[in-house]
């Protein structure tokens, strides 16, 4: 079966401006999670929706948003781009909300600010 | 406020010795263990899972510890092999999944 599929691979973006990043979860897959990995942080938790409405949500500012479509696709958006928010943002498929252990995860992309 | 800490960078081992990586946790409210690795550019995959309520649990090659009283877990990798050569990361959960920093593990032949 497919994996999960984030796009783009690679970006690099000028402080200031916003980004979107895509997420295509596993078929049958309902639920998307996005975490945020810096060098020496781990992953960060930014949120997880299901049947399109966000159910938890992590401590990153409202620069951070998300979406999810009715084809449980995800977008996640982050506005006003500051150098800290250079990171690998990955995102996490699963048959349900909080199924940890069937976390299938994407390779990521990796988001540059200059 | 790091919830979940691998204090550990790094850890080196031969081939078909035992691996421990290990992870302190400060939140008594967490009720499930997990550990992920992770090779370079791909994103973590699920390697084993402990809940609170059991203080052991074994898969294959891999046995993740829990101590409760010392906020402690452990995998260990037994015998390690090269192909073990990854990041680890623990994790634990409440109502969402909290990360450590991860443990580099290089397997050496």
């Amino acid at each position: 079966k497919a994996g999960v599929t984030q796009t783009p691979r690679y970006l690099i973006k000028t402080r200031g401006q916003q980004v979107t990043l895509s997420c295509s979860p596993i078929s049958g897959h309902r639920s998307v999670s996005w975490y945020q990995q810096t060098p020496g942080q781990g992953l960060q938790f930014l949120f997880e929706y299901f049947s399109e409405t966000q159910r938890n949500k992590g401590n990153f500012p409202g620069r951070f948003s998300g979406r999810q479509f009715s084809n449980s696709r995800s977008e996640m958006n982050v506005s006003t781009l500051e150098l800290g928010d250079s990171a690998l943002y990955l995102c996490a498929s699963s048959l349900a909300m909080r199924s940890f252990d069937g976390y299938t995860f994407g390779s990521g992309t990796r988001l540059t600010v200059v | 406020d790091q919830q979940v800490k691998q204090n550990s960078p790094s850890l080196s081992v031969q081939e078909g010795r035992i691996s421990i990586l290990n992870c302190d946790y400060t939140n008594s409210m967490f009720d499930y263990f997990l550990w992920y690795k992770k090779y370079p550019a791909e994103g973590p995959t699920f390697l084993i899972s402990i809940s609170s309520i059991k203080d052991k649990n074994e898969d294959g090659r891999f046995t993740v510890f829990l101590n409760k009283s010392a906020k402690h877990l452990s995998l260990h990798i037994v015998p390690s092999q090269p192909g073990d050569s990854a990041v680890y990361f623990c994790a634990a959960s409440v109502s969402r999944l909290t990360f450590g920093e991860g443990t580099q593990l290089t397997v050496n032949p």
